[in-house]
């Protein structure tokens, strides 16, 4: 169980134009989930959590407007990047926790190139 | 403020031989939980093991263990006999209320 669905694994898009990346949660709810970014021979580091029927909330540092979050449902977040420049190219990876558990699972990441 | 220090950026070991990858962490909530995760190049991120700030034991989980000294603030991961696919980097996480923050890692080569 608690298994995260993460898609595309992997996008090139050109400069200026937007991505969406999706976050799923295939066999339990999840209020909340998180997106990470990470950049070549570094650590995770945590963007936004994403909160179900409320707005997310950004860690300092991370333009709201650039990285939209949507959480629509309790099975869905997506991340969009907009207006994407070269310096968006990273993996990003989202994560999720049933309720009541300690675990976060994470899903597969999302190699994005921005030429 | 950094709140998870992992202080080995790279790693040898020889296969078969047991390995300890060090991790210390820094929080004033007497609640939390500390992970390990494998990231081998393909980019997934595998748990590994869990320890709560509670518990009395050490995490055991197979071949990886958790030694927790909860004084020193510190959660290393003893990883025994070691294989060629344990090659990867590890993460060491700290979770307190819902974030979850991550060590800078440490990249772990098994030698043949």
């Amino acid at each position: 169980g608690a298994v995260v669905s993460q898609h595309p694994s992997r996008v090139i898009c050109k400069s200026g134009t937007s991505v969406k990346i999706e976050c799923r949660s295939l066999d339990f709810q999840a209020t909340t989930m998180f997106w990470y970014r990470q950049f070549p021979k570094q650590s995770l580091m945590l963007m936004a959590t994403s909160n179900e029927g409320s707005k997310a909330t950004y860690e300092q540092g991370v333009e709201k407007d650039k990285f939209l979050i949507n959480h629509a449902s309790l099975t869905l977040s997506t991340l969009t990047v907009t207006s994407a420049h070269p310096e968006d190219s990273s993996f990003y990876i989202c994560s999720a926790t049933p309720t009541a558990s300690y675990g976060y699972t994470f899903g597969s990441g999302t190699r994005l190139t921005v030429v | 403020a950094q709140k998870i220090t992992q202080t080995q950026p790279g790693m040898f070991v020889q296969e078969k031989e047991a390995v300890t990858l060090d991790c210390t962490y820094d929080t004033s909530d007497p609640s939390y939980g500390l992970f390990w995760y494998k990231q081998p190049s393909s980019g997934e991120m595998i748990f590994l093991i869990y320890q709560g700030s509670y518990d009395q034991q050490n995490a055991t989980e197979g071949r990886y263990s958790l030694n927790f000294q909860k004084a020193r603030k510190s959660a290393n991961l003893v990883i025994s006999a070691s294989q060629l696919g344990d090659s990867a980097m590890y993460f060491c996480a700290m979770r307190e209320g819902n974030d979850m923050r991550f060590g800078a890692g440490t990249r772990l080569t098994v030698k043949p």
